[in-house]
């Protein structure tokens, strides 16, 4: 067990609904990366997030967005969803290191399938 | 984009010792080494880490070459529940702690 806890674990929903996926990372880390993983792909750095500001973007459309909350829990919010947006959506976190590096610990992901 | 090559695919015969290569030529000398395994659809799981030294932990073994142009993962003693996808990846240093990840080797370990 990681201790990154994502929810729900599986999603269905139709072409241009809106999604919420939460995700509450391990105890005592500021940071949380979003990954999106299509089927039989690799995976894609969406964005992250560090004590509640963003830090980092990767590939995230204009129809995506997330946040991070004051009590460190994130939520990503996919919208106008298309049938191209079925995947595997993983939370990771991370501390902030002081010394070295920390690796990051990934939750279970949430399936996401649009119909 | 990923700053590794790694191979697409590899098998390892049970009890024997899996040993996965990474290039990252362009490596810069304050970037680290990582290597994560995703088991099937599971969410990746993080095996070890290293700047220039060799790193041994209770899953693997991390070798990285002297110019650390290029580094192998070795499973010492295979099983089939190593039977995964390997990603090797080099940590991107701009401060915002981006991990990118690329295609991985997908190790089958045979019974």
């Amino acid at each position: 067990d990681s201790g990154v806890t994502q929810t729900p674990k599986h999603l269905i929903t139709a072409t241009g609904q809106r999604v919420t996926l939460r995700c509450s990372p391990r105890s005592g880390d500021l940071s949380v990366y979003w990954y999106q993983q299509s089927l039989d792909q690799g995976l894609q750095f969406l964005i992250q997030y560090y004590n509640g500001e963003e830090r980092a973007k990767g590939n995230i459309l204009e129809r995506f967005s997330a946040q991070q909350f004051p009590d460190l829990h994130s939520e990503l919010n996919l919208s106008s969803l298309e049938l191209g947006d079925s995947a595997l959506y993983f939370c990771a976190s991370s501390a902030q290191p002081v010394l070295g590096e920390t690796p990051l610990h990934f939750g279970n992901g949430t399936r996401l399938t649009v119909t | 984009d990923a700053k590794t090559t790694q191979p697409t695919s590899m098998d390892c015969a049970e009890g024997r010792a899996a040993n996965l290569p990474c290039n990252h030529s362009t490596i810069s000398g304050n970037e680290y080494v990582y290597w994560y395994r995703q088991i099937h659809s599971q969410g990746p799981q993080y095996i070890i880490h290293g700047l220039k030294n060799n790193e041994t932990n209770e899953m693997a073994s991390l070798i990285i070459t002297e110019d650390r142009k290029s580094s192998t993962l070795i499973l010492p003693h295979a099983t089939l529940r190593d039977t995964a996808v390997y990603y090797c990846i080099v940590r991107v240093a701009s401060g915002t702690y981006k991990y990118i990840f690329g295609t991985g080797t997908r190790l089958k370990v045979l019974a």
